[in-house]
């Protein structure tokens, strides 16, 4: 157990509809990044919040978008979904900055698009 | 979206046997890290390399971030059932407090008895 918990474990949506995943990280950690993982993609970072701020964006669509709260959990948003985004979304968490950036994964949202 | 070269794409080995898997890329990273995600969990870190050159063992497994800070190799040795899974490669970049990971494509392994 990492210590990541996401929720829903799985979600059947209709395309076109909006989602949203969930993710609280480690005890302690101020980072909480988001991957997508597909058969044809492989892992791809999305995006990092640290301590509420956005710090580095990866491929990540404009249909899609992520906050982090003020207790440091973190929302991924998705958008007027597509077929193609049906996927495994990945929640990961680090303790951020001098402290070490290892990054630590949740158990995953799979997402299915009909 | 870029993805590391990682080799072999899968390995069909027998228990007991060694097993090396490798990582390359175009571009240097500060640290290279190895993960193994068995099915429908998220990947679990093995090991974590920070140093040119550096050679790293956790129990049965050894690896190396390369000289030059584009490769790096893994290596399981004695192999036993459990190792089944998918094995990742990963590069961190880090500048501040922002942090990123690139994976590799990934090498399946499949041990038998």
């Amino acid at each position: 157990d990492s210590g990541v918990t996401q929720t829903p474990k799985h979600l059947i949506t209709a395309t076109g509809q909006r989602v949203t995943l969930r993710c609280s990280p480690r005890s302690g950690d101020l980072s909480v990044y988001w991957y997508q993982q597909s058969l044809d993609q492989g892992l791809q970072f999305l995006i990092q919040y640290y301590n509420g701020e956005e710090r580095a964006k990866g491929n990540i669509l404009e249909r899609f978008s992520a906050q982090q709260f003020p207790d440091l959990h973190s929302e991924l948003n998705l958008s007027s979904l597509e077929l193609g985004d049906s996927a495994l979304y990945f929640c990961a968490s680090s303790a951020g900055g001098l402290q070490g950036e290892t990054q630590y994964f949740g158990p995953g949202t799979r997402l299915l698009v009909l | 979206g870029q993805q590391l070269n990682q080799s072999p794409q899968s390995m069909f080995i027998q228990e007991g046997e060694d097993v090396s898997m490798n990582c390359t890329s175009s571009s240097i990273f500060n640290t290279w890290l190895w993960y193994k995600q068995d099915p429908g969990e998220g990947p679990v870190l093995l090991i974590a390399l920070y140093k040119a050159g550096e050679l790293t063992s956790n129990g049965r497994l050894t690896a190396q971030f390369g000289i030059t800070r584009k490769d790096s190799f893994l290596n399981i040795s004695a192999s036993i059932p459990s190792d089944v899974g998918i094995y990742f490669c990963a590069g961190q970049t880090r500048t501040g407090t922002a942090s990123k990971l690139t994976f590799g494509t990934g090498t399946r392994l499949q041990v038998t008895l």
